[in-house]
């Protein structure tokens, strides 16, 4: 069964300096993945995704991830981050090799950007 | 874009009734919505996947007939808390699956906050 890791469970830094989250998911032929953000009581928010292509994808709000297939990783980054980006951020994952189509999601990463 | 409604956005309920929460693909056909749970400050937990006019797939730890699902339009699942504790307060959450080539992926209801008492 798929699954996802997303290694660090709260990222702290400061207003304007970059970031990186991590994401790796266990392999398979084929996948698709996704990263989204979530502010309090709130559903999800798309930011990005892979689906084929280009390895570099540009979401919005500035964000970019990374696709690794030899490294089974797909990191979220974001240049210059703004106060306005703390949430909690979910890296996710659909398996294409099975039917279902259903999408598990990391444990998620908190990033609080301070001042 | 894909938008899916979700509704209520908050119940609180009486232990031993049941709540019914329900998703609606408001501009595209849904053949396939997930339910998943959230607890606090925890990821988002796959209870199920329901299929337009077929009996919902549920993951592994996950009552049946606890929790029912039922998909009876392109456009409407429902999700029923059956008996309800407060052991399943929680945040509830659909999704649907959107198709094509540039739109492939999932959309996501607002979410249901339950609140068992």
């Amino acid at each position: 069964a798929q699954s996802v890791t997303q290694l660090d469970s709260q990222v702290p830094v400061f207003e304007e300096a970059p970031v990186e989250l991590r994401c790796n998911y266990s392999s398979s032929v084929s996948v698709y993945l996704f990263w989204y953000v979530q502010y309090p009581n709130q559903g999800l928010q798309l930011l990005l995704k892979y689906l084929s292509g280009s390895t570099l994808v540009k979401g919005i709000n500035g964000f970019e991830a990374e696709f690794n297939k030899s490294q089974t990783s797909f990191h979220l980054r974001k240049p210059s981050v703004h106060i306005s980006d703390t949430a909690e951020y979910f890296c996710a994952v659909s398996d294409h090799g099975d039917s279902s189509y259903k999408l598990i999601f990391g444990s998620g990463t908190r990033l609080l950007v301070r001042p | 874009g894909a938008v899916v409604s979700q509704h209520p956005s908050r119940v609180i309920c009486k232990s031993g009734t049941s709540v019914k929460i329900e998703c609606r693909s408001l501009d595209f056909q849904a053949t396939t919505m997930f339910w998943y749970r959230q607890f606090p400050k925890q990821s988002l937990m796959l209870m199920a996947t329901s299929n337009e006019g077929s009996k919902a797939t549920y993951e592994q730890g996950v009552e049946k007939d606890k929790f029912l699902i039922n998909h009876a339009s392109l456009t409407l699942s429902t999700l029923t808390v059956t008996s309800a504790h407060p052991e399943d307060s929680s945040f509830y959450i659909c999704s649907a699956r959107t198709l094509g080539v540039r739109y492939y992926g999932y959309t996501f209801g607002s979410g249901t906050r339950l609140t068992v008492v």
